[in-house]
């Protein structure tokens, strides 16, 4: 079956380390993936979209890996701050088909 | 630059009842999706809408309706309310033109509660 997988457990990290999120999947094979943050009772926000035959993407303070062997992306945020803390999510761009396939998201704290 | 915007923001209804949800997508933007998303869990596609066709759809059964108006803005129906469709609903819009990057706006959602 298609799966996404998230690590259900907080991320509790120091102020100004990297934070680092895995997202794993498998029986899929996505055009790209797209990286969302989501606060308590808001919507999601885009962050960054990297292409299938791109190995990482920077923004800022944000670094996305994609590895089409290994079917993982890791996701970084450097210099970690409290205002980062929140559920990010990651969803998979299928060929041919426009729907989002969410993970259930990984919650990140970040510890002044 | 307005975004997204959905209502209400809040709705409580019975099981049985009927509901409708709102949503006027980003400014310039044609497509809108929309989503559940239970408490802990990720977004689920329920369907999508372009030139007021639907043109794809989740898993979710046919009391799932919506509709797409000439001015791109968009409505969720679900009919014979259960208490499981308690959730967040989310509204997104995307630019039909972007393709495949499908880089995706939300709305600020709809809390449904079914009692």
């Amino acid at each position: 079956s298609q799966k996404i997988e998230q690590n259900s457990e907080a991320l509790n990290i120091q102020e100004g380390k990297t934070a680092t999120l895995t997202c794993n999947y498998t029986n899929y094979s996505p055009a790209y993936l797209q990286w969302y943050r989501q606060d308590p009772g808001r919507g999601p926000v885009f962050l960054l979209l990297i292409r299938e035959n791109e190995k990482e993407k920077r923004k800022e303070r944000l670094k996305v890996t994609f590895d089409t062997t290994l079917k993982q992306s890791l996701f970084h945020i450097t210099a970690s701050q409290p205002a980062d803390s929140a559920t990010y999510l990651c969803a998979l761009v299928l060929y041919g088909n426009n729907r989002l396939a969410f993970g259930k998201g990984n919650q990140v704290v970040v510890i002044p | 630059d307005a975004g997204v915007t959905q209502s209400p923001t809040h709705l409580i209804k019975t099981r049985g009842q009927q509901v409708t949800l709102r949503c006027s997508p980003k400014s310039g933007h044609d497509t809108v999706s929309w989503y559940q998303q239970a408490l802990g869990q990720g977004p689920q596609f329920i369907f999508q809408y372009y030139e007021e066709e639907e043109r794809q759809r989740g898993n979710f059964p046919d009391r799932f309706s919506g509709h797409q108006f000439p001015n791109y803005s968009s409505e969720l129906n679900v009919n014979a309310l259960l208490l499981g469709d308690s959730a967040l609903y989310l509204c997104a819009s995307s630019l039909a033109l972007t393709g495949s990057r499908n880089e995706q706006y939300f709305g600020p959602g709809t809390r449904l509660t079914v009692t």
